[in-house]
């Protein structure tokens, strides 16, 4: 029943290694993003995807790679993990691309990288 | 670029004390939506404000927009415990492609 899942809810992993988040959402929606949330609570929008298509591409580091294998699955892979890598990382959903839809979170990954 | 600043970043109020946090834009806002996290949890949309002067209620929260589109506030009457949590408001930017959130306002209730 959950609209927008995340696994894991929680990631622990050293410095160096590589690791993936997965996104899914059931609510038919065109449109997902990845978010960073630091310690300060700034939320930042990360990347946004359109039917699989990339739209938004922020200003981050390329170790920080999004797939989108179908509209309903945004996955983020990070490779050689730093420590600044530690935050919340929310995926999220909206029907539509662009502002004026609700957007929908999913429940969030905490990272932290020692 | 665009900037969206949320007061205060704190605040603290007794039980049934009312409660205010305002959204300012260097720029016009075309709209502005609001969320609320709980802590521990995930943003969750609240409302959203399109036309100047806008005024919406939602049980014991008020939302505004400014005349001028450049600013926003969330007033919520008699907190409760479970008003607790940050609220954020967020904006359009990058052409209407996506949304920039304000700094937040972290709200603590004591009961």
């Amino acid at each position: 029943d959950t609209a927008v899942s995340q696994t894991p809810k929680y990631l622990v992993t050293q410095m160096g290694n590589d690791k993936s988040i997965k996104c899914e959402q059931n609510l038919g929606h065109d449109t997902m993003y990845w978010y960073k949330q630091d310690s300060k609570k700034f939320l930042k929008i990360m990347f946004s995807y359109n039917n699989k298509e990339l739209i938004i591409n922020e200003t981050v580091p390329n170790r920080f790679s999004p797939k989108s294998p179908d509209k309903a699955h945004l996955n983020l892979h990070i490779n050689s993990l730093e420590l600044g890598d530690s935050a919340v990382y929310f995926c999220a959903s909206s029907q539509k691309r662009g502002f004026g839809d609700t957007q929908y979170f999913g429940p969030g990954t905490r990272l932290t990288v020692l | 670029g665009q900037q969206v600043m949320q007061i205060p970043q704190y605040q603290h109020v007794q039980e049934g004390e009312d409660f205010t946090t305002y959204c300012n834009s260097s720029t016009t806002l075309s709209n502005i939506q609001w969320y609320k996290q709980r802590p521990g949890g995930h943003p969750v949309f609240l409302i959203q404000l399109v036309k100047s002067g806008e005024v919406k209620k939602q049980k014991r929260l008020t939302f505004q927009f400014g005349e001028a589109k450049k600013n926003s506030s969330l007033h919520i009457t008699a907190t409760q415990t479970t008003d607790v949590g940050t609220y954020f408001c967020a904006s359009p930017s990058g052409g209407y492609q996506k949304v920039t959130f304000g700094t937040g306002t972290k709200l603590q209730v004591i009961p």
